[in-house]
């Protein structure tokens, strides 16, 4: 069973600081990785996808990969109240022609405070 | 640009019956996703298509659940007949396939099976 690892919180960080979300996988094969947020009562959103190792910004969001030890983390820097949500990490697998399939983890619930 | 539409948001079904789900995809998305998300848990994947062709369906319980995209573009879900865990939330997802691994979410249809 290929498996998508995520610790599942809750993570509380006060307002501005910086909230760091993990997640591992099983699966070598693995060559996309994404970032949702889901606001309580809400489908996912996509925020980030990353496909390389090292870092990849976006404004207050960085998402690092390493394939090597099969990791990928989301740090949200200057949080804020907004940012309170369940964070999925998902990972994509291509397996021969158009066989694709993304694998998500069970969330990580994240808790800002004011 | 609109995102994926789904309809119904919400439904409440007496166990037995029959209930079905309607997708729009972004336009230009030739792949479409069903997920079925249980609280507490990542998006579980049911069939995903490219364009009519349903390319992954390993996952749908086809002794209940069945469905169809007719002309590459709407998608229909359908179960019959819904059982008490059958209740979730169906989420719609759709990507450029091939050329972007990216899935964007539709709101979703929250069933409540009574």
């Amino acid at each position: 069973q290929k498996e998508v690892e995520q610790n599942s919180g809750p993570l509380s960080v006060p307002e501005g600081a910086i909230a760091s979300l993990n997640c591992t996988y099983s699966d070598r094969g693995s060559q996309s990785f994404f970032w949702y947020r889901q606001y309580s009562g809400k489908s996912p959103e996509l925020i980030m996808s990353i496909y390389s190792n090292g870092d990849k910004e976006d404004g207050r969001f960085t998402a690092q990969l390493n394939k090597a030890s099969q990791y990928v983390s989301l740090l949200i820097r200057d949080s804020q109240p907004s940012d309170s949500a369940t964070y999925l990490c998902a990972g994509g697998t291509r397996s021969g022609g158009s066989n694709y399939k993304l694998t998500f983890g069970k969330g990580t619930l994240l808790t800002v405070n004011p | 640009e609109a995102g994926v539409v789904q309809s119904p948001r919400y439904k409440i079904i007496e166990k037995k019956q029959p209930v079905a789900f309607w997708c729009n995809p972004i336009s230009g998305h030739n792949t479409l996703y069903w997920y079925r998300q249980n609280l507490g848990q990542g998006p579980e994947l049911l069939i995903r298509y490219e364009n009519e062709e349903a390319v992954d369906d390993s996952q749908l319980p086809k002794d209940r659940f069945s469905a169809e995209r007719l002309k590459g573009v709407d998608s229909t879900l359908k179960i019959q007949p819904a059982e008490l865990g059958d209740s979730a939330v169906y989420l719609c997802a759709s990507s450029l396939g091939t050329v972007s691994y990216e899935q964007y979410f539709g709101p979703g249809t929250r069933l409540t099976v009574t």
